[in-house]
């Protein structure tokens, strides 16, 4: 089975930090995708990567940024935490073949205070 | 670009009542669609998929769903519903010029006793 691993579940962060969170695929997959989700808003893409140090910015790239130095790992980076920052981060991987779905993460409820 | 509108919100129903939640989607090019189930605090598990051929495509937990090209739907129904399926329900798309995936805002379906 895929397994995508977030490392953490539950974050508290405070305004101003730099947060990194960690993502880890075992599927050798060559797209790695950071969404956000909020409620009533569904999934929003953030950023993703189709290769080791490719990055493309998705719908809503403000604040944050991506790092991709191996090919299992998609960190994304908030440079300095907002409060409007605080939402559910989940992570997915898939192959590069068209037809196939994303695998995701557990994800990562992060809280700015 | 792709969008995709999911018309309900939420969707409460009765356990063993059939249910249909309704997926609607624009794009310029060909797509593949999907469905995802998400539990409380849990990442996303794909429910089914429409990639070519059969307009009706059976997923797990008896979901199934069917594609219509004029109506540029892929609403997802089940005959009988269980309180286990209460959970949010999110579409999705990916077009066939890149393998990134667009979501729908999610229905909550909520199975009462």
């Amino acid at each position: 089975d895929v397994k995508v691993t977030q490392s953490s579940r539950y974050l508290v962060k405070r305004t101003g930090e730099k947060v990194f969170l960690e993502c880890v695929q075992d599927m050798d997959h060559e797209n790695m995708f950071w969404y956000r989700q909020d409620p009533g808003l569904g999934l929003r893409l953030i950023y993703f990567s189709y290769d080791v140090k490719m990055k493309e910015k998705g719908d809503i790239p403000e604040g944050y940024s991506v790092s991709r130095e191996k090919k299992e790992r998609f960190s994304l980076i908030l440079e300095s935490a907002s409060t409007n920052q605080t939402s559910m981060y989940l992570c997915a991987s898939s192959p590069p073949q068209m037809n196939t779905e994303a695998f995701f993460g557990q994800g990562t409820r992060l809280t700015v205070v | 670009a792709q969008s995709v509108t999911q018309l309900d919100s939420q969707v409460p129903v009765f356990e063993e009542a059939p249910v249909e939640l309704r997926c609607n989607y624009s794009s310029s090019v060909s797509v593949y669609l999907f469905w995802y189930v998400q539990y409380p605090n849990q990442g996303l598990q794909l429910l089914l998929k429409y990639l070519s051929g059969s307009t009706l495509v059976k997923g797990i937990n008896g979901f199934e769903a069917e594609f219509n090209k004029s109506q540029t739907s892929f609403h997802l129904r089940k005959p009988s519903v269980h309180i286990s399926d209460t959970a949010e329900y999110f579409c999705a798309v990916s077009d066939r010029n890149f393998n990134k995936f667009y979501f729908g805002s999610g229905t909550k379906l909520n199975v009462k006793p």
